[in-house]
């Protein structure tokens, strides 16, 4: 099977832009989660997804909104990039809500300049 | 606020060592706690879900408990080797998945 996916890997945008970044979870997983790694801060949730609906959301700004599909793909975006959002990016997939194992993907490393 | 904390922070040991560390999070509204592996330049790995208190689970030389009526789990690593140099985090799914990690526990075995 494969592992959950993410794409770009790696990422460089200036303040003030926008930016999109995609998360293919293992088939036939339901759930995605987002978080943000920052050093010193640990893994932050942002939000998770499931059935193509938000369920649960972070403490972060409205600057961070995401989506999901039909298909379970996931993209998160956030607008009007600050200095700190300067972060590793994973998502993780699981089978189901709750009590269900998380299964993360590579990250995406998006540096703010 | 809910907080999952851990302890130590940071951890040296000599290869064959056996070690283990903390893992406190809220007693009420228990639905579960997870434990993660995260080696450097790697994605976190699930080790446990555990959800059950009294829980023991075991995969290898790693084993943990839960007692979810003080609100704390432990983790074991038996004769430690160098490949288990790690993060090793916990987490707490308040609300059903909105995940809240701790800090974690960054190991490192000394051949």
């Amino acid at each position: 099977k494969a592992g959950v996916t993410q794409t770009p890997r790696y990422l460089i945008k200036t303040r003030g832009q926008q930016v999109t970044l995609s998360c293919s979870p293992i088939s036939g997983h339901r759930s995605v989660s987002w978080y943000q790694q920052t050093p010193g801060q640990g893994l932050q949730f942002l939000f998770e997804y499931f059935s193509e609906t938000q369920r649960n959301k972070g403490n972060f700004p409205g600057r961070f909104s995401g989506r999901q599909f039909s298909n379970s793909r996931s993209e998160m975006n956030v607008s009007t990039l600050e200095l700190g959002d300067s972060a590793l990016y994973l998502c993780a997939s699981s089978l189901n809500r709750g009590y269900y194992e998380q299964y993360f993907g590579p990250g995406t490393r998006l540096t703010v300049t | 606020i809910l907080n999952v904390e851990q302890s130590p922070q940071s951890l040296h040991v000599q290869e064959g060592d056996s070690t283990n560390f903390t893992c406190s999070f809220p007693s009420s509204n228990f639905y579960a706690l997870h434990w993660y592996r995260w080696e450097t330049a790697k994605s976190p790995e699930a080790l446990f879900v555990m959800t059950l208190n009294g829980d023991e689970k075991k995969k290898g030389r790693i084993s943990a408990t839960l007692n979810t009526k003080e609100g704390y789990s432990y983790l074991y690593i038996k004769g430690s080797q160098p490949e288990d140099s790690a993060t090793y985090l916990c987490a707490f799914p308040y609300n059903n998945n909105d995940m809240r990690f701790g800090a974690g526990t960054r190991l490192t075995v000394k051949p």
